[in-house]
């Protein structure tokens, strides 16, 4: 069936970085972009940025912008995120999802716990 | 930035009522690149609505929405107890993309 499945839960110190996997299986990879969202715990959902999976190319949210990197692998399906310079207030559950139908975001990743602690 | 308000925060209703959601958008928001999802505790978000009024596969029809231009409205008619969660909306005409800060729907 169509599913994106991501990378297990992290536990990272201030400053250092994160790279979240998102492998996707049951549809063609290259025909769909991928989002990025986060939740910080009890908050609502943040959009980070889009990748392309065709070509590779990215946007990304301005206050993300020099922080976060996304790219893919198309033999594997896979796309990545990786977010550095790690505060607390990046603590969240990152999703990966695809813009399927009309552009809404219709498969979801479970999700990835990030935990930025000292 | 594309700000989206969600009214109310949280409403408390029984089994078998409905409910009325609204999302209010800072600026104008064509209809075709609007949506809502739902969102249980411990779950990713889940599609119901996309293009602002077509239920996702597997919505029940009890899930319906409206709206254009700067308001639009998710009614869930005659509530399940599997309806209860929290509601998002979702622009995306422009980036950054955006949500609402969503609704909680409760049992009363």
């Amino acid at each position: 069936q169509v599913q994106l499945v991501q990378s297990g839960a992290e536990v990272k110190k201030p400053g250092a970085s994160v790279k979240v996997t998102c492998q996707a299986s049951g549809y063609i990879f290259i025909d769909y972009y991928i989002h990025w969202v986060r939740q910080a715990p009890g908050q609502g959902l943040e959009w980070l940025g889009i990748i392309n999976p065709s070509g590779g190319t990215t946007t990304y949210a301005q206050r993300f912008e020099g922080r976060v990197t996304m790219t893919r692998d198309t033999s594997t399906s896979t796309v990545y995120m990786d977010l550095t310079s790690l505060t607390s207030e990046d603590t969240a559950v990152y999703y990966c999802a695809r813009a399927g139908l009309a552009s809404a975001f219709d498969i979801w990743g479970q999700g990835t716990v990030v935990t930025v602690s000292s | 930035e594309i700000v989206l308000t969600q009214s109310p925060g949280t409403l408390s209703l029984s089994p078998g009522e409905t409910a009325t959601l609204s999302c209010r958008a800072s600026q104008s928001v064509s209809g075709s690149y609007f949506a809502w999802y739902q969102q249980k505790p411990g779950q990713a978000p889940r599609l119901l609505i996309y293009g602002a009024s077509n239920r996702a596969t597997g919505v029940p029809f009890r899930f319906s929405s409206s709206g254009s231009g700067t308001d639009f409205t998710l009614t869930i008619s005659r509530l399940e107890p599997e309806d209860f969660a929290v509601y998002y909306c979702h622009q995306f005409v422009s980036t950054p993309e955006t949500f609402g800060q969503g609704t909680k729907v409760e049992i009363k």
